[in-house]
């Protein structure tokens, strides 16, 4: 049971290069979200996917941009790294549809270096 | 906006310690508040809560709701070093189903 995979876990970019996080559920949740977290930040939502095809803003979202092409996978790209893009990244998967199930599992992170 | 602040933002005690956690919450539309743990990687959940004055448990940890004062507390008793962890505060709701809004988190450290 792989539950929700980060790939990769750790990334050392520089300023101005581009990358893309991949995010792969096998629960077949219609939610998914990528979050950064940042000390004394707790975890900011970047963005979020309701479905397949779909994608919104979060709390954060500059500087990203996301794609739910299919509904197991949710990718989070940084055209330009920043170093104030250094965090954290969880990206986390929901079923929707009631009001019990909004407990979302998460990936283990993806820690990301901009220099 | 939707907004979750905990407090404290970190703790220190020893093993066999109860300690008591807080998270208050202002929202547009309240479905459910979650609490989460949070070692090394992973946050991992602990508790849903949806109705105000349930005590949810689960061994020496418990929580409880209370959707009229809009807040929530996390006990744990008789701590151990292994609580030593992230603890999270998420509410569940607003305008989009499923999107949880975090709390910064409360850094709790249980020394022996």
């Amino acid at each position: 049971n792989a539950g929700v995979t980060q790939t990769p876990k750790f990334r050392v970019l520089k300023t101005g290069q581009s990358m893309t996080l991949l995010c792969a559920q096998d629960m077949n949740h219609e939610y998914m979200y990528w979050y950064r977290q940042d000390p004394g930040m707790g975890l900011r939502l970047i963005h979020y996917s309701v479905g397949e095809g779909t994608t919104a803003k979060g709390e954060v979202p500059d500087g990203y941009n996301v794609s739910r092409l299919k509904k197991q996978n949710f990718l989070l790209g940084l055209e330009s790294a920043a170093p104030s893009q250094t965090s954290v990244y969880f990206c986390a998967s929901s079923l929707a549809g009631h009001i019990m199930n909004t407990e979302a599992f998460f990936g283990q992170g993806t820690r990301l270096t901009v220099v | 906006e939707d907004k979750v602040v905990q407090s404290p933002l970190s703790l220190v005690v020893h093993e066999g310690d109860t300690v008591t956690l807080n998270c208050s919450y202002e929202v547009t539309n309240f479905r459910s508040l979650l609490w989460y743990k949070q070692e090394k990687k992973a946050p991992t959940f602990l508790f849903m809560l949806t109705s105000s004055g349930i005590e949810k448990k689960s061994g020496r940890l418990s929580s409880i709701l209370d959707k009229k004062e809009l807040f929530s507390i996390l006990n744990i008793t008789a701590t151990q070093t292994g609580d030593s962890a992230i603890y999270l505060c998420a509410n569940a709701g607003g305008t989009s189903y499923g999107k949880l809004t975090f709390g910064q988190g409360t850094i709790l450290t249980v020394h022996p």
